[in-house]
């Protein structure tokens, strides 16, 4: 168990809806990660938040949108969802923002958008 | 700009025998690295990194990878492969020029023959 905690497991909504996926991160990390992986795409980084500040931006969409509450917990809300938008959506957390940190990350969010 | 390159999509091994898994990289500054494995329906989980210290870096399960500069390369290695191997394999750079990314490889996914 990595400590980090995604809700839900799974998701299954249609085209045009909006959906938010949480991340509760590790005990004492102040850093959270979004990743969305896909069979086509890979895993791709979206956005990284330190301690409230959005810290850097990925392949992120305008659809896509996210923030991180001052109890450290972040949320990723995806908008007008497309059948494209389907994937597992990764949140992952480490102490701080330097990128020679381990990453923990949760076991995902299973987006299914038909 | 960083970029990460895994040489194989997938690697069949049979049980006990070697594992490589080939990872080249490509960095502007002195690269942290690392390797992360995924076993099915689950989360990423750190295998190993690497930070400007030793060059051989030894990892959980067995692994290990060789930081080579002069040929852009961090392979990861296991002398006796296990059933419980098989799994995706994820090579990562970090980004440190300060805009705060890890770079993802495509990864690998390894097959372990009985």
């Amino acid at each position: 168990d990595s400590g980090v905690t995604q809700t839900p497991k799974h998701l299954i909504t249609a085209t045009g809806q909006r959906v938010t996926l949480r991340c509760s991160p590790r005990s004492g990390d102040l850093s959270v990660y979004w990743y969305q992986q896909s069979l086509d795409q890979g895993l791709q980084f979206l956005i990284q938040y330190y301690n409230g500040e959005e810290r850097a931006k990925g392949n992120i969409l305008e659809r896509f949108s996210a923030q991180q509450f001052p109890d450290l917990h972040s949320e990723l809300n995806l908008s007008s969802l497309e059948l494209g938008d389907s994937a597992l959506y990764f949140c992952a957390s480490s102490v701080d923002a330097a990128t020679n940190e381990k990453l923990f990350f949760g076991s995902g969010t299973q987006l299914s958008v038909l | 700009a960083q970029s990460v390159t895994q040489l194989d999509s997938h690697v069949s091994v049979s049980e006990g025998t070697p594992v490589l898994l080939r990872c080249n990289y490509s960095s502007s500054y002195s690269p942290s690295l690392f390797w992360y494995v995924q076993h099915p329906n689950k989360g990423l989980q750190l295998l190993l990194k690497y930070t400007s210290a030793a060059t051989l870096v030894k990892g959980i399960n067995g692994f290990e990878a060789e930081f080579k500069k002069s040929e852009t390369s961090f392979h990861l290695t296991k002398p006796s492969a296990h059933m419980s191997d098989a799994a995706e394999y994820f090579c990562v750079v970090s980004d440190t020029s300060g805009t705060y990314k890890y770079i993802f490889g495509t990864g690998t996914r390894l097959k372990v023959l009985a």
